[in-house]
């Protein structure tokens, strides 16, 4: 199973509403989980089985989606929101795929 | 507080052997799979592979497997990472992460994540 992430990289303001798209190459159900990555930084986990939103995350960020297209929105983007997303595959043995992600930057 | 530390960062040369390592800390070590990704330089994230710490049973990428062998130590709370013969190539951050276990009732299916991460061991492989 391959995921794609569109776009690749946007720019965006602070305040902006923010959404990132990922696509299965096919149906796998609700599993998929947003991660962020900032510059010189493990990445962070946001959000898994496609909507559920971890501890200590932000309200602003969510997630949806079912099957094969699954969305990331940002509501009200922040300054420390400016970084890089991945999507994952979560049960596709024997490979958790990543996204090949999206970069959010300063416009 | 569950974290993982990892070792510190490597320069090695081509050919040579290296083994690096993720300490689990503030949780049950043997619950949950440990699991490594890389990041090239500039590049995305890429699943590697992953150790169960209650047997020892590990999965790898078809990618990676061969080229890296993944083990632990259950009595210190490690696991490892290691190479018998590095190339250039290698050259990589390179994380551990827990993978946390989840089931849905809907499809009856687990999956995983990773919920807590380790810093990152920087390897540099050049002549």
């Amino acid at each position: 199973i391959q995921l794609t992430q569109s776009p690749s990289s946007l720019s965006a303001s602070v305040g902006d509403r923010v959404t990132i798209t990922c696509r299965a190459s096919q149906g796998i159900n609700n599993f998929l989980a947003w991660y962020q990555q900032k510059p010189g930084k493990a990445p962070e986990l946001l959000i898994s089985a496609a909507s559920t939103l971890q501890s200590g995350v932000p309200s602003r960020f969510s997630g949806s989606g079912s099957g094969t297209d699954f969305t990331l929105t940002i509501d009200s983007l922040q300054p420390e929101d400016f970084a890089t997303y991945y999507c994952q595959l979560l049960n596709s043995y024997p490979s958790f795929t990543f996204g090949p992600g999206t970069k959010v930057d300063i416009k | 507080e569950e974290q993982l530390v990892q070792s510190g960062a490597e320069v090695k040369k081509p050919g040579e052997s290296l083994r690096i390592s993720c300490k689990g800390s503030g949780y049950s070590f043997v619950t949950y799979w440990i699991t490594w990704v890389r990041q090239m330089p500039g590049k995305g994230l890429e699943w590697m592979g992953r150790i169960n710490p209650s047997d020892s049973s590990t999965n790898y990428d078809p990618s990676f497997q061969g080229h890296v062998t993944i083990s632990l130590d259950r009595s210190i709370s490690t696991a490892y990472l290691q190479w018998s013969s590095l190339k250039a190539s290698d050259t990589a951050i390179y994380y551990c992460a827990r993978h946390f276990r989840n089931y849905d009732i809907l499809t009856r299916q687990f999956y995983f994540y990773m919920d807590v991460w380790g810093e990152g061991t920087t390897v540099t492989v050049s002549s």
